[in-house]
């Protein structure tokens, strides 16, 4: 079975410039995650969702991330205008459902000059 | 948001130690996972406990649900070279859907 795939697995740009970020989730799996990972941190939820509807995504910065996952498959995650402090390592994952195991991406690592 | 309390926060052992690690909370958690993180990629789930007081192994790793349910632990038993990385535990509070906490990370380092 093929896990979850992510492009691109780097990216460095300016602040103010926008950046966008692709996951494909596991065949089958109804439940997508995008995560933010801070350099010795672990990850933090941005947004969930269950198939293309939006579960949670009460710690997404609303004002410049955005994300959508509009057939319920591969879903995109935008940062528009990037600050220095978005410089970190976007993880997607999914699971089956929304009560079971998550399993993760390799992640997008972005650092922002 | 919810905190957990991952110690320690770094551990430098040698090939064929055992080692132990744990994870804290003021609150209670119905599940406990532990993941590890190997460079440059995401984390992969090692174990998941579902049980106050369950005790499950894999492998050379075991780990075990609090009985309070505000705690876990992971023991790595004989350690080799590959076991490097950083471990991360998990929880999944009671009432949230699937919404997972995760701790800072322990960075595991196995000196040959």
């Amino acid at each position: 079975e093929a896990g979850v795939a992510q492009s691109p697995r780097y990216k460095i740009i300016e602040k103010r410039q926008s950046v966008a970020f692709w996951c494909n989730p596991i065949s089958g799996h109804a439940t997508l995650y995008w995560y933010q990972q801070i350099l010795g941190q672990g990850p933090k939820l941005l947004i969930q969702f269950q198939n293309n509807g939006v579960v949670d995504d009460s710690q997404l910065p609303k004002d410049r991330f955005s994300a959508e996952r509009l057939k319920g498959v591969d879903s995109t995650l935008k940062i528009q205008p990037a600050k220095l402090e978005d410089s970190a390592v976007y993880l997607c994952a999914s699971s089956r459902t929304g009560f079971e195991t998550q399993y993760f991406g390799p992640g997008t690592r972005l650092l922002v000059l | 948001g919810q905190q957990l309390n991952q110690s320690p926060q770094s551990m430098f052992i040698q090939e064929g130690e055992d080692v132990s690690m744990n994870c804290t909370s003021s609150s209670i958690f119905n599940t406990w996972l532990w993941y590890k993180q190997d460079p440059g990629e995401g984390p992969v789930l090692l174990i998941a406990l579902y049980k106050a007081g369950e005790l499950t192994s894999n492998g050379r790793l075991t780990a075990q649900f609090g009985i309070t349910r505000k705690d876990s632990f992971l023991n790595i038993s004989a350690s080799i070279p590959s076991d490097v990385g950083i471990y991360f535990c998990a929880g999944l509070l009671e009432g949230s859907n699937y919404k997972l906490t995760f701790g800072k990370g322990t960075l595991l380092t196995v000196n040959p």
